[in-house]
């Protein structure tokens, strides 16, 4: 069964910074993956996905992320961190039977 | 405007006591999905359908009962032999089973 790990539980970057989350599958067969973002005592809402029509994915509020078949990784950044930007973020990928399966997360703190 | 509604927000319960969590969405979607969220670590599936009166028991789905009578709906019922209840439960719905996830904002159960 897929996996996915993301590295880091807490991630702290001061504003205007570059922010890099890091996420890592462990299929070497191409998956459908996701970044999700969650903001306090509220449900997920979707950044961003790959579907295997281009490698780097632009998503919502300036994120992007690349898909790096040789790595198995997924990682999204953002040039620049901005307050608004502290939340959780989520990474998942397919698995074989087409369950989308979610990292444990990772929360992002911008510092003044 | 469409979207997913879980009700109610926040819940408490006695030990002992059965407890249904609602969950409905306008967005005529078919797969629709329950997921338990733990601090730190991440969603764990409990349930998901993919088809009315049809359901698949996800990773952790002892203790848990569903059904889907009816599209738009689909209510978790949290049951007396589910050892530890308390935590923030999600549901989700997706056109279908690869598409990405549309959230409702959660309830979160307290047992005592």
């Amino acid at each position: 069964a897929q996996s996915v790990t993301q590295l880091g539980s807490h991630v702290s970057v001061s504003e205007g910074a570059l922010v890099l989350l890091r996420c890592n599958y462990s299929s070497s067969v191409p998956p459908y993956l996701f970044w999700y973002v969650q903001y306090p005592n509220q449900g997920l809402q979707l950044l961003l996905k790959y579907t295997s029509a281009a490698t780097l994915v632009k998503g919502i509020n300036g994120f992007e992320a690349e898909f790096k078949k040789s790595e198995t990784s997924f990682h999204l950044t953002k040039p620049s961190a901005h307050m608004s930007d502290a939340a959780e973020y989520f990474c998942a990928v397919t698995d074989r039977d087409d369950k989308i399966i979610f990292g444990k997360g990772t929360r992002l703190h911008i510092l003044p | 405007d469409g979207g997913i509604t879980q009700s109610p927000k926040y819940l408490f319960r006695k030990e002992g006591q059965n407890v249904t969590l609602s969950c409905e969405q306008n967005l005529n979607h078919d797969a629709m999905y329950w997921y338990r969220q733990d601090p730190g670590q991440g969603l764990r599936l409990i349930y998901y359908s993919q088809i009315v009166n049809d359901f698949q028991k996800g990773d952790i789905a002892e203790g848990y009962s569903v059904s889907r009578e009816k599209k738009e709906s689909f209510p978790l019922t949290v049951t007396s032999a589910q050892k530890n209840p308390t935590a923030f439960y999600l549901c989700a719905s997706s056109i279908d089973i690869r598409s990405p996830l549309h959230f409702g904002n959660g309830t979160r159960l307290t047992v005592t």
